[in-house]
């Protein structure tokens, strides 16, 4: 079965610091893997997607994650993070064909001033 | 505007009681989805239809139910039957019902069982 794991439940950082989230994936076959934000009791918005071609995948506010199939990783990174990123992240899979996708546990980032 | 929405926000129930929460998306999707949402357990899956009157359970559907009597509303039942019913619970939708589609979510109920 697959498998979606983010390897931080926190992740503290200073405003304009750079900052990576980490995201491992376990498959054999072909995935499509995304990065959803959530701030504080709302929805989840969808920051970026890998479906193929080009492994460096660039999102909205800034966020671009690495595709590395060797590695079954896809880590989300910001250069420069400000106040309003707070918010929890989740990384999430699905298999080609398949009908749902698979969620991280989610990692908090939390920006000190 | 087209989006999703979830009602109501917040929900308080007496154990032992079922309780319905809403779901309703005019993106004209077709596939939906229910997820529920615990403090560092990720989102999981609960129901998903991928067309109008048919659904599938998902990795937790025991103690829960749903319709899919319309494209547009899939409202999820929380029966007496879930033991640990109080959490987040998070109504997604999607063009198609296959993993590259991207999934657009509503806002969310917060349920709580007192």
């Amino acid at each position: 079965a697959q498998s979606v794991t983010q390897l931080d439940s926190q992740v503290p950082v200073f405003e304009e610091a750079p900052v990576e989230l980490r995201c491992n994936y376990s498959s054999s076959v072909s995935v499509y893997l995304f990065w959803y934000v959530q701030y504080p009791n709302q929805g989840l918005q969808l920051l970026l997607k890998y479906l193929s071609g080009s492994t460096l995948v660039k999102g909205i506010n800034g966020f671009e994650a690495e595709f590395n199939k060797s590695q079954t990783s896809f880590h989300l990174r910001k250069p420069s993070v400000h106040i309003s990123d707070t918010a929890e992240y989740f990384c999430a899979g699905g298999l080609q064909g398949a009908q749902k996708l698979v969620f991280g546990q989610g990692t908090r980032l939390t920006i000190n001033p | 505007d087209g989006g999703i929405t979830q009602s109501p926000k917040y929900l308080f129930r007496k154990e032992g009681q079922n309780v319905t929460l809403s779901c309703e998306q005019n993106l004209n999707h077709d596939a939906m989805y229910w997820y529920r949402q615990d403090p560092g357990q990720g989102l999981r899956l609960i129901y998903y239809s991928q067309i109008v009157n048919d659904f599938q359970k998902g990795d937790i559907a025991e103690g829960y139910s749903v319709s899919r009597e319309k494209k547009e509303s899939f409202p999820l039942t929380v029966t007496s039957a879930q033991k640990n019913p109080t959490a987040f619970y998070l109504c997604a939708s999607s063009i198609g019902g296959r993993a590259h589609n991207e999934q657009f979510f509503g806002p969310g109920t917060r349920l709580t069982v007192l």
